[in-house]
């Protein structure tokens, strides 16, 4: 089962920042943050992941609070082909961890 | 540099008749995960496999599914006898490394529709 909590939907204004949460206060101390988007009828996506110190791709930023309870998801500039649902994960990186598992996910939608 | 390669795209098949879908990972990479998507459902994972061998199947069903990656060519999904429950979206993802560290590449998927 998955081991996070973020809203069903959000809505955002294209060109300003998307920022997803997510929380995640049952996780452990080797289990890394994950996240997937999926675009309509395509095949998730890896995004981004982090331990406990924020980071940042070309994609997108990662924020992990200091007590690694929750952490969000930002999308700096989002545009139309940002709408998608977006999967936190939390999984921890060990020898036989290898599956993911979704839960229901934030549907972003990007609006004009 | 193909991504993950999944045939065919589209899949339609009666009740009673096999399905086949193929993966095919990205070059260098050795470990395939097979996921499901049933229509407005999040993803399942089904099972994970190395060169010729299962190392997770928890996800899949006990009867009429198999999965098998083969030393040589991609990676199938076998399903018997199809029912309509079977209508879903399947994808598979590969890694170079079993744990995944820096994630998993995603095909676009086949969607299967038995009628």
């Amino acid at each position: 089962d998955a081991k996070t909590t973020q809203p069903t939907s959000m809505d955002c204004a294209e060109g300003r920042a998307a920022n997803l949460p997510c929380n995640h206060s049952t996780i452990s101390g080797n289990e890394y943050v994950y996240w997937y988007r999926q675009i309509h009828s395509q095949g998730p996506q890896y995004i981004i992941h982090g331990l406990k110190n924020n980071e940042t791709n070309e994609m997108a930023s990662l924020i992990i609070t200091e007590d690694r309870k929750s952490s969000t998801l930002i999308l700096p500039h989002a545009t139309l082909r940002d709408t998608a649902v977006y999967y936190c994960i939390v999984r921890p990186i060990l020898r036989g961890a290898q599956k993911l598992v979704f839960g229901q996910g934030t549907r972003l939608t990007i609006n004009p | 540099n193909a991504g993950v390669m999944q045939n065919p795209r589209h899949l339609v098949r009666r009740r009673g008749q096999e399905a086949r879908l193929r993966c095919s990972p990205m070059k260098g990479h050795s470990h395939v995960y097979w996921y499901r998507q049933l229509p407005e459902e999040g993803l399942k994972f089904m099972v994970y496999l190395q060169k010729e061998n299962i190392i997770d199947e928890s996800g899949m069903p006990k009867e009429r599914f198999s999965a098998e990656f083969p030393k040589e060519g991609p990676s199938i999904l076998r399903i018997q006898q199809v029912v309509r429950g079977d209508s879903a979206a399947y994808f598979c993802a590969s890694s170079r490394q079993p744990t995944g560290l820096y994630g998993y590449t995603f095909g676009s998927g086949t969607r299967l529709t038995v009628v």
